[in-house]
């Protein structure tokens, strides 16, 4: 089936305390992507990637860091997570620029 | 640059009763358009899309949307909605050439009976 995996789905955390989502897809896309969503704000790009090793800022970095090593994972690390980066988070592929995304389940962090 | 703006963060209907939910885009080049539904505690799932061709686009559910360059819109109906269309839906765009998919901050769907 063909699908973008996140995990964890739910993690509660501390504030200064480093981790990582991961986000991996099946479909041998070449373009992923995170966002944020958050309430009357809808979904905001963090960082996108074009395909392995090349990565772009999107509207919202600041705070967020992500590599891409393997065509299908696209983790997103948070160094040193703050409370304004408690939200829902989700990753996306498509398999070029001008198609549907495919998005994963969210994952709903809260930093405190 | 490219943005969309979807009218209402809210909009109630009653069951059986016609869905409209309203996108406006600005793009510079000849766009891409997605209308995405997202249930409680679930991602987004795509409803449909325009990309080239004809401007009447149908997608699942009984959902359809109609490009209209002229406007800038790319309005979202449904003839007659039922309770398990409550759900929050957002548009979102491309701009040709353009890698980036915008998204609208999105539209709560109430239904009622």
């Amino acid at each position: 089936e063909a699908q973008v995996t996140q995990n964890p789905r739910y993690l509660i955390t501390v504030t200064g305390k480093k981790l990582t989502v991961t986000c991996s897809q099946n479909m041998n896309h070449e373009y992923m992507s995170w966002y944020r969503q958050d309430p009357g704000l809808g979904l905001r790009q963090i960082y996108y990637s074009m395909n392995v090793e090349v990565t772009d800022k999107g509207d919202v970095p600041e705070g967020y860091k992500v590599s891409r090593k393997e065509k299908r994972n696209f983790p997103l690390i948070l160094e040193s997570p703050s409370p304004n980066q408690t939200s829902l988070y989700f990753c996306a592929s498509r398999a070029n620029p001008n198609t549907e995304a495919f998005f994963g389940q969210g994952t709903r962090l809260t930093v405190v | 640059a490219q943005s969309v703006t979807q009218l209402g963060s809210h909009v109630s209907v009653s069951e059986g009763a016609l869905v409209l939910l309203r996108c406006n885009y600005s793009s510079s080049v000849p766009p891409y358009l997605f209308w995405y539904v997202q249930y409680p505690n679930q991602g987004l799932q795509l409803l449909l899309k325009y990309t080239t061709g004809a401007t009447l686009v149908k997608g699942i559910n009984g959902f359809e949307a109609e490009f209209k360059k002229s406007e800038t819109s790319f309005h979202l109906t449904k003839p007659s909605a039922h309770m398990s269309d409550a759900a929050e839906y957002f548009c979102a765009v491309i701009a040709s050439g353009y890698s980036t998919l915008t998204f609208g901050k999105g539209t709560m769907l109430l239904v009622s009976p």
